[in-house]
């Protein structure tokens, strides 16, 4: 069955980095995009950008070009969220989410979700 | 971007009753070549990951109950729930996917 699983919880300071991975099975790897979503809590869902899982190629939505950076592992199965310089306001649950152009990019699988946590 | 806005923001509705939830988009979202409306519906329980139960606007998503229903075209959404039972208590979020970014609405919280 599909399952995308993702790291743990991370509790970091104010200008520090943290990087979180999503691990895919039950599906070809490179045959779905990745997408990234942000929850603040207690707020709703803001997609991020995705990434191509064929090229490797990201795609960043407004209000995540520059301290985001999405990577991957293809021979692992592995998508990686990067978070430069972390501010207060960073503190969310960062979902990954799959998607295919062949379904009209419909996202249809989530990750568990990782709470970042940033705090002095 | 298109925005997407979702009415109410929440709502009450007895065991066994009708729960209806509107969504707005700022621009249609049918894409005439294939008469398809990129919109999508998610639920999202406490402390869990959204899950798919709607997606085309109308087509649900497998092992989703048939008491949820989605209906609507070009920019104007619903999504009902023609029986509300204890374990759909959750966060209801329409979504597109013509454009992106892909955007979502603010959510509707239901509640018993």
């Amino acid at each position: 069955q599909v399952q995308l699983v993702q790291s743990g919880s991370e509790l970091k300071k104010p200008g520090a980095s943290v990087k979180v991975s999503c691990k895919a099975s039950g599906y070809t790897f490179t045959t779905f995009v990745v997408n990234w979503v942000r929850q603040a809590p207690g707020q709703g869902l803001e997609w991020m950008g995705w990434i191509n899982t064929n090229t490797g190629n990201p795609t960043y939505a407004r209000g995540f070009r520059g301290r985001f950076v999405f990577s991957l592992d293809t021979s692992a199965s592995t998508a990686y969220l990067l978070i430069d310089s972390l501010r207060a306001e960073d503190t969310a649950v960062y979902y990954c989410a799959r998607s295919t152009a062949s379904s009209g990019n419909l996202i249809d699988y989530w990750g568990q979700g990782t709470l970042v946590t940033v705090s002095s | 971007d298109i925005v997407m806005t979702q009415s109410p923001d929440s709502l009450a509705v007895s065991l066994g009753e009708r729960a209806t939830i509107d969504c707005k988009s700022s621009q249609s979202i049918l894409y005439r070549s294939n008469n398809k409306n990129y919109l999508a519906w998610y639920q999202q329980k406490p402390g869990q990951s959204p899950k798919l139960l709607i997606y085309w606007a109308s087509t649900r998503e497998s092992g989703v109950p048939d008491r949820f229903s989605g209906s609507g075209s070009g920019a104007d959404f619903t999504l009902t729930i023609s029986s509300l039972q204890a374990e759909d208590v959750a966060v209801y979020y329409c979504q597109q996917y013509y454009n992106s970014p892909w955007t979502f609405g603010q959510g509707t919280k239901v509640e018993i």
